[in-house]
C-alpha cells in the first residue's frame, strides 16, 4: 500500500527560485498537513487542510502556500526560496485519530 | 508559550533499564494525545495513543494527567532497538491540528 507519498525526496534549490513539494495520499483522509523539522525545534506546522477546498495557516506559514483541489493531493509551494527554508519537510494525513507521514523531503536552499 | 513541551534529553540508558519521558501541554481543552517514534532520518510513526485511564502495550505504558496537563511514557526493560526520538503529540480542538513536542532523544547503550 502506498499510504502517503512525497516528492522529491531531496532537492538543492537556488535562493530566489520557486519550487513545489508534492504530497499525495491514497487513504481518503480529510485532514492533511505540512510540517518542517529543524534540529532543536522539532516539527512545526506550516499549513493544514481539514478537507478538500479548505486550507489554514499553521505556526510558520510565511513564505509558503498550499492548495487542496482534491482529497488526495496537498502541494506546498515556495514562491521565492530563502536559505532559512532549508529543512526537512514532512507531509501528513489524518483520519482524526492517527497521523500518517510521508518519508520527507530534504530541501537545501543555497 | 509552545503548545507542547518536552525535555529534549538526550537520555542515555543501559539495556534493561526503565526510562520515563514527560510532556506538558498548554491548552486544557486538548482532546487527543499520542506518542510517536522517529528514527534517525525517517518519518515519525505512531507508537501509541494515550487514554485517560492510562494504557499499556507490552513494555510501553502511557499515562495522561488532565489536571496537571501532562502525559508520560514509560519504557521498561529497554532494548537497543528502542533508541530513537520520542515525540509527544497533542490534538487541539476544533482545528484538527496535531501539535508536536520537540522530541526526546533516547539512546540505549549495550
Amino acid at each position: 500500500t502506498a499510504g502517503i507519498t512525497q516528492a522529491p525526496t531531496s532537492q538543492i534549490l537556488a535562493a530566489g527560485r520557486s519550487m513545489t513539494l508534492r504530497c499525495t495520499q491514497d487513504m481518503r483522509h480529510n485532514a492533511m498537513y505540512w510540517y518542517r523539522q529543524d534540529l532543536g525545534l522539532g516539527l512545526r506546522l506550516i499549513h493544514y487542510s481539514n478537507t478538500a477546498g479548505t486550507t489554514g495557516k499553521g505556526e510558520v506559514p510565511d513564505g509558503y502556500s498550499v492548495s487542496r483541489a482534491n482529497t488526495d493531493d496537498f502541494p506546498l509551494t515556495l514562491a521565492s526560496a530563502v536559505p532559512s527554508q532549508t529543512s526537512v519537510y514532512f507531509c501528513a494525513s489524518s483520519d482524526g485519530t492517527e497521523a500518517f507521514f510521508g518519508q520527507g523531503t530534504r530541501l537545501t536552499v543555497v | 508559550r509552545k503548545e507542547v513541551e518536552q525535555d529534549p534529553g538526550p537520555f542515555n540508558v543501559p539495556e534493561g533499564a526503565t526510562v520515563a519521558f514527560n510532556c506538558t501541554y498548554s491548552n486544557s481543552a486538548s482532546q487527543s494525545f499520542f506518542w510517536y517514534r522517529q528514527d534517525c532520518r525517517k518519518e515519525p510513526k505512531l507508537l501509541m495513543s494515550v487514554y485517560s485511564s492510562g494504557n499499556e502495550d507490552g513494555r510501553f505504558t502511557a499515562q495522561l494527567n488532565r489536571a496537571s496537563q501532562y502525559i508520560s511514557l514509560l519504557i521498561r526493560d529497554s532494548k537497543l532497538s528502542d533508541s530513537a526520538t520520542y515525540l509527544c503529540v497533542v490534538n487541539l480542538p476544533g482545528a484538527n491540528n496535531l501539535f508536536f513536542g520537540t522530541g526526546t532523544r533516547l539512546t540505549v547503550i549495550p
